[in-house]
């Protein structure tokens, strides 16, 4: 199993503006997925871009894949304060396991 | 989507004591769960992988006497930290694939686990 490292480790911006984080792994997957953590709390699924996907859409999140260069971005746009939280990407592997990196501390000022 | 609740939110416990953590699929059936640990703005380690009915599968490093994992049945896997120690204050998190075939997963919402 491997982990996702992200890329910046925290980023403020104001509301409205775009957020965009990174993500590098090192070997072969099968999907990668997107998830967010409020402090204290656990995780919540976003997204899933499978291996054979290049880019991903789901309401304001905009997700990429680029399986040569093993990497991955999440996009947030027209940023809230409710945006505000941890967010970790999470390479799978063919065995399914998920290995989080440290995350992506955004926080969004109104 | 799929519920997992995850008990107690918070502990506090003496050093030597033993603590069990509850995770249980709501509304769902769940044969694997996975068990984390988390330290304060860091990522989520992977502790172990609770099985259904066998033997659960600790990641490397990770002291199985230590850490029980006991996943009795398809909606309940539970965590015991025993003869804990300050240092195994941690947030430890659960969670589980959300059926058959569902390749995200549905996390608790965590434990603080306080050892004085």
């Amino acid at each position: 199993s491997q982990q996702g490292e992200e890329d910046p480790q925290a980023l403020s911006i104001q509301e409205g503006e775009n957020a965009t984080m990174n993500c590098s792994y090192k070997t072969s997957i099968n999907n990668l997925q997107w998830y967010r953590q409020n402090s204290g709390r656990g995780l919540v699924h976003l997204i899933l871009i499978r291996s054979n996907e290049r880019e991903k859409h789901s309401g304001r999140l905009r997700v990429t894949l680029d399986t040569s260069k093993k990497s991955s971005s999440l996009l947030i746009t027209a940023s809230r304060a409710a945006d505000t939280a941890s967010y970790f990407c999470a390479p799978v592997d063919s065995w399914g396991k998920l290995q989080f990196g440290a995350g992506t501390q955004v926080v969004v000022t109104p | 989507g799929a519920v997992v609740s995850q008990h107690p939110s918070r502990v506090i416990c003496k050093s030597g004591t033993s603590v069990k953590i509850e995770c249980r699929s709501l509304d769902f059936q769940a044969t694997t769960m996975f068990w984390y640990r988390q330290f304060p703005k860091q990522s989520l380690m992977l502790m172990a992988t609770s099985n259904e009915g066998s033997k659960a599968t600790y990641e490397q490093g990770v002291e199985k006497d230590k850490f029980l994992i006991n996943h009795a049945s398809l909606t309940l896997s539970t965590l015991t930290v025993t003869s804990a120690h300050p240092e195994d204050s941690s947030f430890y998190i659960c969670s589980a694939p959300g059926g058959p075939g569902d390749e995200k997963l549905f996390f608790g919402s965590g434990t603080q686990l306080s050892v004085l």
